[in-house]
């Protein structure tokens, strides 16, 4: 069975930094891309960053270029987002997905809070 | 980026009637290899999304049959052949065609 597990959400004050996990198993996790994708409380899904299969191409969307990283350990079956200079506008419940079918499996999602 | 719509916003069925949504790109989402990258989710009260149809008509593993996608280039829709209480919920359409990855802004289904 196929299952992404996030993990390292919190509350953090504006300007700090969290690393969100996603622990995948039940699958070859070398041989997917994958994916971070976020939602507001109350709001729609809107996609944040993606890996290609061995971590050699990331991709991030404007809102968050140049303060969030995407990586990954495929020895450890891990998906990671680290973040940094979070703002209040970065709150959001961050959910990691499988690329086979683009969004296949997701996970359970992780609640970050960014408030002072 | 691409700008995907979605309507209506919300719907309101009974149980065993049919239900459609409609989402329109602002781009086409045919690519050169033939495949049209646009997708459908739902996401439950409480739960995570999940994929329903993928490159606009197939069915993900373990989707009822009561679940169906048409379209092409630029206007697509979902359709539920008759809808149960399991179906409430946001569906979301998405174009993958290139990133970023949007969605439509979601149309929550309800049961009357």
């Amino acid at each position: 069975e196929v299952q992404l597990v996030e993990s390292g959400g919190g509350l953090v004050q504006p300007g700090g930094s969290l690393r969100l996990s996603c622990a995948g198993s039940g699958f070859t996790f070398s041989n997917y891309w994958m994916y971070w994708v976020r939602q507001a409380p109350g709001m729609g899904l809107v996609w944040v960053s993606r890996i290609n299969s061995d971590g050699s191409s990331t991709v991030y969307a404007d809102s968050v270029k140049g303060r969030f990283t995407i990586s990954r350990d495929n020895a450890k079956n891990t998906l990671y987002l680290q973040m940094n200079s979070l703002r209040a506008e970065d709150t959001a419940v961050y959910y990691c997905a499988r690329g086979g079918r683009l969004g296949d499996y997701w996970g359970q999602g992780t609640l970050v809070t960014v408030s002072s | 980026d691409i700008v995907m719509t979605q309507t209506p916003l919300s719907l309101s069925v009974t149980p065993g009637q049919p239900a459609s949504i409609s989402c329109k790109s602002s781009q086409s989402l045919l690519q050169s290899d033939g495949k049209t990258y646009l997708y459908w989710y739902l996401q439950k009260p409480g739960q995570s999304p999940q994929l329903l149809i993928y490159e606009v008509s197939s069915r993900f593993s373990g989707v009822p049959d009561r679940f169906s996608g048409s379209g092409s280039g630029t206007d697509f829709t979902l359709k539920i052949s008759r809808v149960e209480a399991e179906d409430v919920g946001v569906y979301y359409c998405m174009q993958g065609i290139q990133l970023p990855l949007t969605f439509g802004g979601g149309t929550k289904v309800e049961i009357k």
